[in-house]
């Protein structure tokens, strides 16, 4: 049973516009998530988090936005650059610490020129 | 920033062999460590959790006779598939963290592992 949703396997955004990607959990225990960057042979590296007690967390291009309501969040990146093209994973855990995360399987961004 | 040194990235062996993974924190100890498995098209799945100087404990659903983890310093853990079978061909992944948060997890580049 996947608890965490990235329904969309790839997304085409042309440069300079927004990129939105979305993610949905089932499990209503999770209150920390995080979104990860792959690139190509690459492990994937943090980009930003979000606790269940804010809505919106800001870092730069990157906003994410939880609806705990609706459990969902997204991953909105303005404007896009031909550097955002990876795979961006949503995850989620039971808690801020180190913990083993649910992860989505991804979405493949691809930033068109 | 902080590296994790996964190796090999890829191996590929015949079928009822053992292959052992490494995972390595360079400029950081670790006492935790992080095993994932993804299929094609799925996602990152959690395996087990590996602690430094004891067991480690597995997902549900993990033969842990089968997946065998040592941790045996804060900068190496070890995952050894043991009577590797083609439907064990999965892309393995490491994660560690100098810290206590998941922001601060790090992941090796991982290990595709093909058993014919």
């Amino acid at each position: 049973d996947q608890q965490v949703k990235q329904n969309s396997p790839s997304l085409s955004v042309q440069e300079g516009r927004i990129s939105i990607l979305n993610c949905d959990y089932t499990n209503s225990m999770f209150d920390y998530f995080l979104w990860y960057k792959k690139y190509p042979a690459e492990g994937p590296t943090f980009l930003i988090s979000i606790s269940s007690i804010k809505d919106k967390n800001e870092d730069g291009r990157f906003t994410v936005f939880l609806n705990k309501s609706a459990k969902h969040l997204s991953l909105h990146i303005v404007p896009s650059q031909p550097g955002d093209s990876a795979v961006y994973f949503c995850a989620a855990s039971l808690g801020g610490g180190a913990d083993g995360l649910t992860f989505g399987k991804g979405t493949h961004l691809i930033i068109q020129p | 920033g902080a590296v994790v040194s996964q190796h090999p990235s890829r191996v590929i062996c015949k079928s009822g062999t053992s292959v052992k993974i490494e995972c390595r924190s360079l400029d950081f100890q670790a006492t935790t460590m992080f095993w994932y498995r993804q299929f094609p098209k799925q996602s990152l799945m959690l395996m087990a959790t590996s602690n430094e100087g004891s067991k480690a404990t597995y997902e549900q659903g993990v033969e842990k006779d089968k997946f065998l983890i040592n941790h045996a310093s804060l900068t190496l853990s070890t995952l050894t598939v043991t009577s590797a079978h083609p439907e064990d061909s999965s892309f393995y992944i490491c994660s560690a963290s100098p810290g206590s948060t998941n922001e601060k997890l790090f992941f090796g580049s991982g290990t595709q592992l093909s058993v014919l």
